[in-house]
């Protein structure tokens, strides 16, 4: 069974710079998760997709915008970056029904 | 709001040492009480689920349980392996799909 896997592993870009992230949900998993942590603090919700629909939004503006494809691979779009927006970005899949999300490893990004 | 709290912030044992973490939460409609343990640089990993007051999961040195406002996590004889930051995460509320909202984790030190 494969787990959930991210791309790229780090980046670097700059304030005002666009960035797009990937996402591979776990073998069986339909529904997707985007978390944003920062240094030294718990995972914070983004957004969850369902069916290729967002299904669910936390305290993030709408440059935060993202996609779930038929494949339930996902990504994650930020525009506009700002130098808050450094932090570790998680994708987390699941199944409908069942509660568990599982993680993958993330992806640092850093604004400069 | 759902608010989760962990304490302490970090915790240093020596190995053999047992201890218990603890994650106090406020939230509307309990789903779902979470613990993960995540390594530096590295996604959250699962360990339980909990889903009602007085379940209890065990899985190797560690124990988590579960009452109407908190939840433990106890580490019994730890190994120098377990040090990681615990993060703890609810799910609540029959509208808000998968979201997780997280603990600022607590830090574990295990000296050999």
């Amino acid at each position: 069974e494969t787990g959930v896997t991210q791309s790229p592993t780090h980046l670097i870009k700059t304030r005002g710079q666009q960035v797009t992230l990937r996402c591979s949900s776990q073998s069986g998993h339909n529904t997707v998760s985007w978390y944003q942590q920062a240094l030294g603090q718990g995972p914070q919700f983004i957004f969850q997709y369902y069916r290729e629909e967002e299904n669910g939004r936390g305290n993030f503006p709408p440059r935060f915008s993202g996609l779930q494809f038929p494949n339930y691979s996902s990504e994650l779009n930020v525009n506009a970056l700002e130098l808050d927006d450094s932090a570790l970005y998680l994708c987390a899949s699941g199944r409908t029904g069942a509660r568990v999300q599982f993680f993958g490893p993330g992806t640092r990004l850093t604004v400069l | 709001e759902d608010q989760v709290t962990q304490s302490p912030e970090a915790l240093r044992l020596q190995e053999g040492e047992s201890s218990s973490l603890n994650c106090s939460y406020t939230v509307s409609g309990l789903r779902g009480l979470f613990w993960y343990r995540q390594d530096p640089g590295k996604g959250p990993e699962f360990l339980f689920t909990l889903y009602s007051a007085g379940e209890e999961k065990e899985k190797e040195r560690l124990k988590a349980t579960l009452t109407k406002k908190e939840s433990f996590l106890h580490i019994t004889a730890p190994k120098p392996e377990d040090s990681a930051t615990y993060l703890c995460a609810v799910q609540a509320g029959e509208t808000s799909g998968s979201r997780l909202t997280f603990g600022e984790g607590t830090q574990l030190t295990v000296n050999p």
